[in-house]
């Protein structure tokens, strides 16, 4: 079975701190995605990564940054974390030459 | 992103079929996928078109007209549990997703 995981369900932190979202797929695969999920504004996508140190912007990539050091881990980073990303984020996978995409559960971020 | 547009809510009563439609722009068009969203939980795959027609599967259907940027998912013989957001998505190029806002569909006894 398929599966997405991401490190943290709930997250609540203070303006300026550094936060690190971390996502995990258990499926080899060589795409992976950060989203984040409004309400109003769907989802949104902050940034992709196609291949190990590889990555791109998405739409919205003012205030992230990313790693991925290794195929099955992608990381999300706040640098100094604003109120306005205050949002639930959607990490997902997906196989080249595939067509599905697999989500993680979410993290649903507060900043305060 | 490129413009995606579905109705943000729809209501229908349980036992009945709902059409949920969604409009794109046809420039660069690679596919279209329908996601299923409960409150609180993740995207879950519903169906994916890249050719003009009709997709079935199960109580869902998905159609697809390329040249008119216009795609619909069909829900029949609706049930309680189908409550939940519709997400309408667009691959243009390479694999990233471009998103509609959703469609809250509720359904009633």
């Amino acid at each position: 079975d398929v599966k997405v995981t991401q490190s943290s369900r709930y997250l609540v932190k203070r303006t300026g701190e550094k936060v690190f979202l971390e996502c995990v797929q258990d499926m080899d695969h060589e795409n992976m995605f950060w989203y984040r999920q409004d309400p109003g504004l769907g989802l949104r996508l902050i940034y992709f990564s196609y291949d190990v140190k590889m990555k791109e912007k998405g739409d919205i990539p003012e205030g992230y940054s990313v790693s991925r050091e290794k195929k099955e881990r992608f990381s999300l980073i706040l640098e100094s974390a604003s109120t306005n990303q205050t949002s639930m984020y959607l990490c997902a996978s997906h196989l080249a030459g595939a067509y599905e995409q697999y989500f993680g559960p979410g993290t649903r971020l507060t900043v305060t | 992103g490129q413009n995606i547009d579905q109705p943000t809510e729809m209501t229908a009563t349980e036992g009945a079929i709902v059409q949920i439609n969604c409009t794109y722009q046809t420039s660069g068009f690679n596919g279209l996928f329908w996601y299923q969203q409960h409150a609180g939980e993740a995207p879950t795959f519903l169906s994916y078109n890249v050719l003009d027609g009709l997709e079935e599967k199960g109580r869902f259907s998905s159609f697809l007209s390329r040249s008119k940027g216009y795609s619909y998912l069909l829900l029949k013989e609706l049930q309680m549990k189908d409550s939940a957001s519709y997400l309408c998505a667009v691959s243009y190029s390479g694999y990233a997703l471009n998103f509609g806002k959703g469609t809250s569909l509720l359904v009633t006894p």
